[in-house]
């Protein structure tokens, strides 16, 4: 069974900084990773996908990587800016069950003006 | 091109009475996916549609369950509401599922049971 672990909770930053966000999962056998932001409230909004013979993407200041063999994602925000602040989520998708996604339980992240 | 819409985005129930979510996908979209988001337990996968049939369950009970039209659109019922089914219901469309297309998700559903 799939689990997927985000470390740390909880971030805040002043702004400016380039932070990263973790995820890990325990099979490796992955169909894709995608990374989405959850503001209060609201639904999830996707941000990065990276599919399983991928090793990063990247969108304006956001980067992600994929580490299949040690089961590791990451998402690297660059000069961070407070509108950036809410919870990012990954979800890893599942070769053998289509539409499914295992979820970590996010990291909420506080930038501070 | 207009997101997932579902509605309604807010309803209250008591216990014991049943409920139904409606979810509209992404034109062109034809899987959707149904999630359940609480504090506790965090995102948990309830169902996943295409063309009209589940292709995937969760580990819910069968108080949960789910359809979906010929022109995508899915609804989820849940019946005899228990308290603990207080989530919010988030619905996700992507093309068919299994290629490497995102997922989308739509606003949610915020479900109280009182």
């Amino acid at each position: 069974k799939q689990e997927v672990t985000q470390i740390p909770a909880a971030l805040s930053v002043p702004e400016g900084e380039n932070l990263v966000l973790n995820c890990s999962f325990t099979d490796s056998a992955i169909y894709n990773l995608q990374w989405f932001r959850q503001d209060p409230g609201k639904g999830l909004t996707s941000l990065l996908l990276i599919q399983s013979s991928q090793r990063e993407q990247t969108s304006g200041r956001l980067n992600a990587s994929l580490d299949k063999s040690s089961g590791r994602s990451t998402l690297y925000i660059a000069a961070s800016q407070p509108g950036d602040s809410a919870t990012y989520l990954c979800a890893v998708g599942d070769r053998a069950n289509a539409g499914k996604s295992t979820f970590g339980d996010g990291t909420t992240l506080t930038v501070k003006p | 091109k207009a997101g997932v819409t579902q509605t309604p985005r807010y309803l209250i129930k008591t216990r014991g009475q049943q409920v139904t979510l409606s979810c509209s996908p992404i034109s062109g979209h034809r899987s959707v996916s149904w999630y359940q988001q609480t504090p506790g337990q965090g995102l948990q996968f309830l169902f996943e549609y295409f063309s009209e049939t589940q292709r995937n369950k969760g580990n819910f009970p069968g108080r949960f369950s789910g359809r979906q039209f010929s022109n995508s659109r899915s609804e989820m019922n849940v019946s005899t509401l228990e308290l603990g089914d207080s989530a919010l219901y988030l619905c996700a469309s992507s093309l068919d599922g299994q290629t490497n297309q995102p997922q989308h998700f739509g606003d949610g559903t915020r479900l109280s049971i009182l």
